[in-house]
């Protein structure tokens, strides 16, 4: 069965250092790859996604993802954390069975500190 | 620009009472989605629907009911509630359903306990 795995529940970074949330999905074929971020009371909002082509893509706030097919991973990076990144971050694919459903992983809380 | 409105976003049940989580979206979208989310588990569907009158089940529908009479609304009933229900309830929509050239866009969700 389809899956996507995030390998770790909490990561805690200093402010202004560099950030690597890892995820892995098992699908057959290429999946479609997203990532989302949760902040505290708020509904996910998508910080980037990737379908086919560069295998690095850029999303919103600062944030890229690197898809390797021969990893089956899927990490998301920034260079430099902020304060306001302080929230949850989940990583979901796509699997298509009579429409397109979204499977997300257990997410990755993300701790800043100043 | 509303977008996808629940409500409500706080909610204590006893165990076997009955309540209806309301989802309205104002920007005509076709497909809307349950999730629930229980720490730990990340986000699980529950039910969706793509277009009035067309509802479907997800991988947990179990003691969940939905209907879906119009585009703009999906209300998710709860029959006969059970502690398991606890958890962070969030609606979803989107156009088309098709992922390479749109996203989710989400509730900010409806926290529910049953005690």
């Amino acid at each position: 069965a389809q899956s996507v795995t995030q390998p770790d529940i909490h990561i805690t970074v200093s402010e202004g250092a560099s950030l690597e949330l890892r995820c892995n999905y098992s699908y057959g074929a290429t999946p479609y790859l997203f990532w989302y971020v949760q902040s505290p009371g708020q509904g996910l909002q998508l910080l980037l996604k990737y379908f086919s082509g560069d295998t690095l893509v850029q999303g919103i706030k600062g944030f890229e993802a690197e898809f390797k097919r021969s990893q089956s991973s899927f990490n998301l990076r920034k260079p430099s954390v902020h304060w306001s990144d302080a929230a949850e971050y989940f990583c979901a694919c796509t699997v298509y069975s009579g429409t397109y459903k979204y499977i997300f992983g257990t997410g990755t809380r993300l701790k800043v500190l100043a | 620009n509303a977008g996808v409105t629940q409500t409500p976003k706080f909610r204590i049940l006893k165990i076997g009472q009955s309540m209806t989580l309301q989802c309205t979206q104002d920007m005509n979208h076709n497909y809307m989605y349950w999730y629930r989310q229980d720490p730990g588990m990340g986000l699980k569907l529950i039910y969706y629907s793509v277009g009035a009158g067309i509802t479907d089940k997800g991988e947990v529908p179990n003691g969940y009911n939905v209907s879906r009479s119009t585009t703009e609304d999906f209300p998710l009933r709860l029959e006969l509630a059970a502690p398991s229900q606890t958890s962070v309830y969030f609606c979803a929509s989107s156009y088309s359903g098709t992922p390479w050239d749109e996203k989710l866009f989400f509730g900010s969700g409806t926290q529910l306990s049953v005690l």
